[in-house]
């Protein structure tokens, strides 16, 4: 079975840094998508950021990027110039229409 | 584009009643799924529909049950509540299985 591991409960960023959110997972199969979706106090689950397995290039949307490291089964998300809007509960996923989260990791920004 | 939609968005019910939540998928979108998440246990996968069939179900009792009508609407139903049964329900759509995922607001169940 397919688990997911993010290890940091709470990280904290002040505005405009950079913070990177850890990520690993396990899984036997060969092919799959690696996700990282941003739950913000509404609650309302905002896809991030999205990596296919079988691409080496790490995804990149704006201020979002992952470290996808497929042999060591890593995939850590870093936001650049952290924005007060960043703050919520990021959750990586593992999966295609069957999603396996991790418990998420709460992102606090400071001002 | 209309994002997912799920209603009702509260609801509260008491031990051993039923309840049945609906979700609208994107337009277009034909794939849905259903996850539960509560502060013990998580996100959980529920069960996932593609053209009205069931393609994928999660580790869940019996009493969790879905659908997905011909417009792909889906709607699942719990009965016989249980006080364990509170939690924040949300439905995906993508438009076909191992597409991404876009999310509903979720349905907040409390169960009394």
């Amino acid at each position: 079975a397919q688990t997911v591991t993010q290890s940091q409960p709470e990280m904290s960023v002040q505005e405009a840094e950079t913070v990177t959110l850890s990520c690993t997972y396990d899984t036997s199969e060969s092919d799959y998508y690696l996700f990282w979706y941003k739950q913000p106090p509404s609650r309302q689950m905002i896809l991030v950021i999205r990596q296919e397995a079988y691409k080496q290039q790490n995804a990149t949307e704006n201020r979002f990027s992952v470290n996808f490291q497929k042999a060591a089964k890593s995939f850590s998300l870093k936001i650049s110039d952290s924005q007060l809007g960043d703050a919520a509960m990021y959750f990586c996923a593992w999966g295609g229409n069957k999603l396996v989260f991790g418990a998420g990791t709460i992102l606090r920004v400071k001002s | 584009k209309a994002g997912v939609t799920q209603t009702p968005r509260y609801l509260i019910k008491t031990r051993g009643q039923q309840v049945t939540l609906s979700c609208s998928p994107i337009s277009g979108h034909r794939s849905v799924s259903w996850y539960q998440q509560t502060p013990g246990q998580g996100l959980q996968f529920l069960f996932e529909y593609f053209s009205e069939t069931q393609r994928n179900k999660g580790n869940f009792p019996g009493r969790f049950s879905g659908r997905q009508f011909s417009n792909s609407r889906s709607e699942m139903n719990v009965s016989t509540l249980e006080l364990g049964d509170s939690a924040l329900y949300l439905c995906a759509s993508s438009l076909q299985p191992e597409n991404e995922q876009f999310f509903g607001p979720g349905t907040r169940l409390t169960v009394l």
